[in-house]
């Protein structure tokens, strides 16, 4: 079972607003990331987690606040966001050890529409 | 840093044909990682396939074979017997080690595939 589980699919939020999105796995990893991806480009990394400790930031804006409340969730909250962060959101996670060159799975992401 | 380009914004091949997907990288590190990942519409980014940079043998995984060149650090992709649902974006990437000890995942721009009838 190689599942990370996104939630919600869709999130559509006015810029004073305050969500959160979701992600969860079952495998037993110990890292976990977000991605962000902008329309027809990569995803580019915001953050990881390994194990439930913060590891990178990659200068995100403070408006995106990440929180990893056990080594299954990972949580995304967003306040005060911009249109241009507009964006699908990814999460992954790996075993995040270094000895086993880790694959990353992904989960199917969450489209985030900032109005 | 790594870098990972994909030179082949677009490429198309035809149902049944075989189509080849580029990928070059830059790296000082002599172990390694490096993966393609499918996008299809619905966005997911699926494994298609990793390669250990310490096995010469190339990988393979049913119709999916990598040609991995490490003196040349090149990574190409070749889809036999391609598939209308083999269309999608194509992102090469590499696993890069941060300060932490983390990992993460370096992306080309990406290729994307179409499938003709």
């Amino acid at each position: 079972d190689t599942e990370v589980t996104q939630t919600p699919k869709h999130l559509v939020m006015g810029m004073t607003n305050k969500k959160s999105l979701k992600c969860e796995q079952h495998m037993g990893h110990r890292a976990m990331y977000w991605y962000k991806q902008k329309a027809k480009k990569p995803p580019e990394l915001m953050f990881v987690y390994s194990y439930e400790k913060l590891s990178i930031n990659e200068s995100v804006p403070s408006r995106f606040s990440p929180e990893c409340p056990n080594s299954s969730l990972l949580n995304l909250h967003l306040h005060a966001l911009q249109p241009e962060d507009s964006a699908l959101y990814l999460c992954a996670s790996s075993q995040g050890t270094r000895a086993s060159g880790n694959t990353i799975y992904f989960g199917e992401g969450s489209w985030l529409t900032v109005v | 840093a790594q870098t990972v380009t994909q030179s082949q914004p677009e490429m198309s091949v035809q149902e049944a044909e075989t189509v080849t997907l580029s990928c070059t990288y830059d790296t000082s590190e002599s172990d390694y990682y490096l993966f393609w990942y499918k996008q299809p519409p619905s966005r997911q980014m699926i494994l298609v396939i990793r390669q250990e940079a310490y096995k010469q043998q190339n990988a393979t995984e049913n119709r999916f074979s990598v040609n991995f060149q490490k003196a040349a650090k090149s990574f190409s992709l070749k889809i036999s017997d391609s598939q209308l649902g083999d269309a999608a974006m194509y992102f090469c990437a590499y696993r890069a080690l941060t300060q932490g000890g983390s990992e993460k995942l370096v992306f080309g721009k990406g290729t994307k595939l179409t499938v003709n009838p």
